[in-house]
């Protein structure tokens, strides 16, 4: 049982690129979420999903796409990237119900130079 | 947005001592109240997931209560071991689908 698989594990862009972080969970859970953790402050809701086809955003979707096309997977996209979204980048997902807990992905460490 | 805060922001503590962490959120719109627990390197695991005001939960020599109507649980470690520095996080959902809001966390140090 694999889990939460996030790809890639590291990753170094220039200021502009474009890139999309890769998430999917094999324990079909209807609940999935993008946070990104830096120094001090936490882990910080981008976007979030209650299932295929529905997305909402966090608290800090500036700059972040998400799509959700199947229950399995979630993709984080950054359309031009920039400095002040350099940061450790967590997926997660649970199922359905206010007492469920969430399961994380392993983290993406970005660096946009 | 909800503000969920988390104190201390850090702790150092020797080994056998007890301590406690204390989250504060909101208490309007209360569903559920997160704790999960994140070592250098690894994901965050989770602790307890309480929804009901009075609450009380326990894990090993970890335990939690809750409180929605004054908006803070406390999580507590008894007789700290080195293996328990981390930090550790809550959560809180007042949306009841998937708006987990998270503190900045408390980060303990726990010394031989």
């Amino acid at each position: 049982n694999a889990g939460v698989t996030q790809t890639p594990k590291f990753q170094v862009l220039k200021t502009g690129q474009s890139m999309t972080l890769q998430c999917a969970q094999d324990m079909n859970h209807e609940y999935m979420s993008w946070y990104r953790q830096d120094p001090g402050m936490g882990l910080r809701l981008i976007h979030y999903s209650v299932g295929a086809g529905i997305t909402d955003q966090g608290e800090v979707p500036n700059g972040y796409n998400v799509s959700r096309s199947t229950t399995e997977d979630f993709p984080l996209r950054l359309l031009s990237a920039a400095p002040s979204q350099t940061s450790v980048y967590f997926c997660a997902s649970r199922t359905r119900g206010t007492n469920e807990k969430l399961f994380f992905g392993s983290g993406t460490q970005l660096s946009v130079l | 947005i909800l503000n969920v805060e988390q104190s201390p922001q850090s702790l150092h503590v020797q080994e056998g001592d007890s301590t406690n962490f204390t989250c504060s959120f909101p208490s309007s719109n209360f569903y559920a109240l997160h704790w999960y627990r994140w070592e250098t390197a690894k994901s965050p695991e989770a602790l307890f997931v309480m929804t009901l005001n009075g609450d009380e939960k326990k894990k090993g020599r970890i335990s939690a209560t809750l409180n929605t109507k004054e908006g803070y649980s406390y999580l507590y470690i008894k007789g700290s071991q080195p293996e328990d520095s981390a930090t550790y996080l809550c959560a809180s959902d007042s949306s009841g689908y998937n708006k987990l809001i998270f503190g900045a966390g408390t980060r303990l140090a726990v010394h031989p």
